[in-house]
C-alpha cells in the first residue's frame, strides 16, 4: 500500500468519546488526505493538508478535525463521535510533482459508533 | 466545478468476455482522469491515468481505457475479464483550471465476473 499505514485498522466506540485516527506516511509526499467511505455515497473528502500545519476542509468536514505536525502524520480526530460517523475510513498521499498525481491510499480504518 | 458519474452501480460479465465499466465527467477545461480499484477489504489502487497525448491509455491488469473528448467518457475496458478483476472500480477527476489537487470520485461500479 505504497508506504502508507493507519491505526487503529479496527475501533468499536461509544457514542460522545473521542477518537483519533492515525495516518502514517513513508513516502515523504507533501499532499494527505482523509475520505470516508460508505455504502451509496463512494467517497468523500473529509479534510486535506498541503503541507505542514497546513490543512483544509473537504465536503464532509462536520464533526471532523485534523492536524499535521511532521510531513510523516496526519491525524483525524473525531471530538465527540456519533453513529453517524460509522464508516471505514482512509487515507491517502500524492506526490509533489504537478497536478496530474494520482493518489495512493492506505488499508483503511473501520470505526463503529455504538 | 468538477463532477464524474458512474451510470452503473453494478457490471456482470462472463469470464472471458470483454468489459466495460463507463464513466463521465464534467469539467470547465481539459480533464486529467483517473481509474482505481477496490478489492474487499483493502485501500484503493490506482489503475491507469490520462492527462494528455494518446486517447487510449493502458494500465495495470490488462486494462485500458478510451478518453473521449466529445462524449465526456473515460470507459475503462479490458478485452478478456477475469474472475479475479471482480472489484469495485472508481472513476476520479480533477480539473486542472480550478488549481486544485483534489480530485472528485464517482460512487464506484461493482464489477462481477462470473466463471
Amino acid at each position: 500500500d505504497a508506504g502508507i499505514t493507519q491505526s487503529p485498522r479496527h475501533k468499536v466506540t461509544e457514542t460522545g468519546t473521542p477518537v483519533t485516527l492515525r495516518c502514517h506516511q513513508t513516502e515523504n509526499h507533501r499532499y494527505m488526505y482523509w475520505y470516508r467511505q460508505d455504502p451509496g455515497h463512494g467517497l468523500r473528502l473529509i479534510h486535506y493538508s498541503y503541507g505542514v500545519k497546513d490543512t483544509d476542509k473537504g465536503e464532509v468536514s462536520d464533526g471532523y478535525s485534523v492536524s499535521r505536525s511532521k510531513t510523516e502524520d496526519f491525524l483525524l480526530t473525531l471530538e465527540s463521535a456519533t453513529s453517524s460517523q460509522t464508516s471505514v475510513y482512509f487515507c491517502a498521499i500524492s506526490g509533489t510533482s504537478g497536478r496530474a498525481d494520482e493518489q495512493y491510499f492506505g488499508p483503511g480504518t473501520r470505526l463503529t459508533v455504538t | 466545478a468538477q463532477s464524474v458519474a458512474q451510470p452503473e452501480d453494478q457490471v456482470n460479465v462472463a469470464e472471458g468476455n470483454p468489459l466495460t465499466v463507463k464513466c463521465t465527467y464534467s469539467v470547465s477545461g481539459n480533464p486529467y482522469l483517473f481509474w482505481y480499484v477496490q478489492y474487499p477489504n483493502r485501500g484503493l489502487q490506482f489503475l491507469l491515468k490520462y492527462i494528455t497525448g494518446d486517447n487510449l491509455v493502458k494500465g495495470s491488469y490488462g486494462f485500458e481505457a478510451e478518453f473521449n473528448k466529445s462524449q465526456t467518457s473515460f470507459h475503462l475496458k479490458k478485452p478478456s475479464a477475469l474472475v479475479s478483476d471482480s472489484a469495485l472500480y472508481f472513476c476520479a477527476v480533477r480539473d486542472p483550471n480550478e488549481g486544485s489537487y483534489i480530485p472528485t470520485f464517482g460512487r464506484g461500479t461493482s464489477l462481477i465476473v462470473h466463471p
